[in-house]
């Protein structure tokens, strides 16, 4: 399967601290997307960084790619209660001409 | 500030009833999909479309589910018959692409009972 697989699935960090989780994937890839979903909420785009970039930043998101390995890292720097949301990463198999969800990591940010 | 809009935000049936939701993509988008959200099985996408053109389904019950765009400012989901286990939250997600960034609606959250 292309899906991507976050890891670790759940995270519980305390305000300020940063918080990392990582999306594994199989096959390669166009891109690679991270997105956010808020409870009761449609899932928020937050950064998508191409086969050929290793890193990018967005505000307090930093997005690591290693297509050697296939993985991908986000950091979430400072991280603040407003944080506490799932957080998806999505990918596009070179070819596949849509994008597949990973199941998701749940971060809870304790003020 | 352009949005992805869906009605009903909240429904709730019985079983057997027909349930129809409905979405806006965001003005200009070319693709729009439709996802269902559980707890046990996560995303799912059900259908997806380019141009108005349903370019695959194969992610919904075909016998009771329906996605049709019948133009460019709507797409329809459409399930007949509802049944219990179709209880879920239904998103639609627009797009300049279809590997692109997705903008996803705040989503119909369904129940049959």
């Amino acid at each position: 399967s292309q899906q991507g697989e976050e890891d670790p699935q759940a995270l519980s960090i305390q305000e300020g601290e940063n918080a990392t989780m990582n999306c594994s994937y199989k096959t390669s890839i166009n891109n690679l997307q991270w997105y956010r979903q808020n409870s009761g909420r449609g899932l928020v785009h937050l950064i998508l960084i191409r086969s050929n970039e290793r890193e990018k930043h967005s505000g307090r998101l930093r997005v690591t790619l290693d297509t050697s390995k296939k993985s991908s890292s986000l950091l979430i720097t400072a991280s603040r209660a407003a944080d506490t949301a799932s957080y998806f990463c999505a990918t596009d198999a070179s070819g596949n001409n849509r994008l597949a969800f990973g199941k998701g990591n749940q971060v809870v940010v304790i003020p | 500030d352009a949005r992805v809009t869906q009605t009903p935000r909240h429904k709730v049936t019985e079983m057997g009833q027909e349930v129809t939701m409905r979405c806006q993509p965001i003005l200009g988008h070319n693709t729009v999909f439709w996802y269902r959200q559980t707890m046990m099985q996560g995303l799912e996408l059900l259908a997806y479309f380019r141009n108005r053109a349903p370019l695959d389904d194969s992610g919904m019950p075909k016998d009771r589910f329906s996605a049709e765009m019948p133009d460019a400012t709507l797409a329809t989901l459409k399930i007949q018959p509802s049944e219990p286990r179709d209880s879920a939250v239904y998103f639609c997600a627009s797009g300049p692409g279809l590997a692109e960034t997705q903008y996803f609606g705040p989503g119909t959250r369904l129940l049959v009972l």
